[in-house]
């Protein structure tokens, strides 16, 4: 298993380009999440999926959208980048079945660094 | 909303110690989870260790272990014999188990970065 994968590992780019990172899991796990990392910040999600064809929202929405066409795949978009989007974004995926904590506990990618000029 | 706080942003230790990293978090939910991250330089997340609220035994991995105080709400990291490998960023969070569609979302906290040194 490749378990999360995630291209690129880094990108520049500038203000109001347009880009999608990728992001794969071969766990056939039902959930995946992006999440940002700021310095002093910890994670936040960003956007999540609980199956394909099933998105929504989570904390820092604004900027970013998602679609889910496969259980493997679930690409973060970014529409007009802006200076904001400079940050470390991971996804990660888990299960959400009935098995608790153990099924639950999600697993994340290498991450992507990007920079926004 | 479920918060997580982690009030020590830099610690040391040195190799072989014992360090214990502190986390709190505030919720109403009776039944939730509980997970500690570990972060090294390569940015990789990398899970070190989970516990569920309706257990009360404290999960062990190996040298790591948490004490879990449910009614204080306290969920603190133990790293027994340091090693220069725990060089890291270590984030705890909060899953709170409910409908489908937030039952995974997980609440971080802001981190500790843990130096070993010889």
């Amino acid at each position: 298993n490749a378990g999360v994968t995630q291209t690129p590992k880094f990108q520049v780019l500038k203000t109001g380009q347009s880009m999608t990172l990728q992001c794969a899991q071969d766990m056939n796990h039902e959930y995946m999440s992006w999440y940002r990392q700021d310095p002093g910040m910890g994670l936040r999600l960003i956007h999540y999926s609980v199956g394909a064809g099933i998105t929504d929202q989570g904390e820092v929405p604004n900027g970013y959208n998602v679609s889910r066409s496969t259980t493997e795949d679930f690409p973060l978009r970014l529409l007009s980048a802006a200076p904001s989007q400079t940050s470390v974004y991971f996804c990660a995926s888990s299960y959400l079945g009935g098995g608790g904590y153990l099924s639950k506990t999600q697993y994340f990618g290498p991450g992507t660094r990007l920079l926004v000029l | 909303a479920q918060t997580v706080t982690q009030s020590q942003p830099e610690m040391s230790v040195q190799e072989a110690e014992t360090v214990t990293l502190s986390c709190t978090y505030d919720t109403s939910e009776n039944n939730y989870y509980l997970f500690w991250y570990k972060q090294p330089p390569s940015r990789q997340m990398i899970l070190v260790i989970r516990q569920e609220a309706y257990k009360q035994q404290n999960a062990t991995e190996n040298r790591f272990s948490v004490n879990f105080q449910k009614a204080a709400k306290s969920f603190s990291l133990k790293i027994s014999d340091s090693q220069l490998g725990d060089t890291a960023m270590y984030f705890c969070a909060f899953m709170a188990p409910g409908n489908t569609g937030t039952a995974s979302k997980l609440t971080f906290g802001t981190g500790t970065r843990l130096q070993v040194t010889l």
